[in-house]
C-alpha cells in the first residue's frame, strides 16, 4: 500500500457539468499523474505533476486540467463533461530520484460515468 | 511515435502449462515495468526490469529484457488459476508507455 487515495470512487454526472477528482497520498512524493484507462487501450497519461504548481500535459490532456497546490493532494477537473470522458482514472506516484526507477504505484481509481 | 505492442492480447490456457507473453517496443529505452491488474482492481507492480540482458523472478513468473531486440517476455511456469489476470508492460520514455494488456485466464 502506497497511501494513495482517491475519491470518489465512483461517479454518475451528465454531459456539460463540471466533474472534480482528487488523489491524496500521504507519502511525500514528488512526481503524481493522472492516467485514464479504457478497453484496449492500456493506461494513458493525461497529465503529471513534477512538484506543487508544477504540471504538464500527458498524451490526452484535451478537456482537462488539472491542479496541485499541496505535495500531497493532485486534483483532476474535466471543466465540462463529454460521454468520451467516461472511463476509469487512475493516480500514480513516484520518486523518480536521479538514477532511480520510474516504477510507479496506483490509487484505488476512479469510475466515472457521463451520461 | 513510440508504440509498445503486447502480444497476444488474450490468453486462455490450463493449469500446469507454460506460457510467454510478449512485448515488442519501437524505441530505444532500458527500463520496463511489468504490472498486474486484477478485474475491477488497482494495478500492481510486478518486476523493474533496468537494463539489458535484465531477468527477474518471482514465483511462477520470470520477466527478461532485450533491449537491442526491443523486446521483453514475461514467462509464466506451470500456470495456477491465482495467476489470472490482466498483464501490462510499461516502457520507461520520458514517461511511462503503455501496453494495451494482456488478458490472461488460467482454467483448472
Amino acid at each position: 500500500d502506497a497511501g494513495i487515495t482517491q475519491s470518489p470512487r465512483h461517479k454518475v454526472t451528465e454531459t456539460g457539468t463540471p466533474v472534480t477528482l482528487r488523489c491524496h497520498q500521504t507519502e511525500n512524493h514528488r512526481y503524481m499523474y493522472w492516467y485514464r484507462q479504457d478497453p484496449g487501450h492500456g493506461l494513458r497519461l493525461i497529465h503529471y505533476s513534477y512538484g506543487v504548481k508544477d504540471t504538464d500535459k500527458g498524451e490526452v490532456s484535451d478537456g482537462y486540467s488539472v491542479s496541485r497546490s499541496k505535495t500531497e493532494d493532485f486534483l483532476l477537473t474535466l471543466e465540462s463533461a463529454t460521454s468520451s470522458q467516461t472511463s476509469v482514472y487512475f493516480c500514480a506516484i513516484t520518486d523518480r530520484l536521479a538514477g532511480g526507477t520510474n516504477e510507479q504505484f496506483f490509487g484505488p481509481g476512479t469510475r466515472l460515468t457521463v451520461l | 511515435e513510440l508504440k509498445v505492442e503486447q502480444n497476444p492480447l488474450f490468453l486462455s490456457m490450463q493449469e500446469g502449462k507454460n506460457y510467454t507473453i510478449y512485448c515488442n517496443y519501437s524505441t530505444t529505452s532500458d527500463r520496463l515495468y511489468w504490472y498486474r491488474q486484477d478485474p475491477g482492481k488497482s494495478l500492481e507492480s510486478l518486476f523493474v526490469l533496468l537494463s539489458n540482458g535484465a531477468v527477474k523472478q518471482e514465483g511462477r513468473l520470470m520477466a527478461s529484457l532485450d533491449t537491442k531486440a526491443r523486446l521483453s517476455t514475461l514467462h509464466i511456469t506451470a500456470a495456477v488459476h491465482d495467476l489470472s489476470a490482466t498483464y501490462f508492460c510499461a516502457v520507461d520514455y520520458y514517461q511511462l508507455i503503455w501496453g494495451a494488456g494482456t488478458k490472461l485466464i488460467i482454467k483448472p
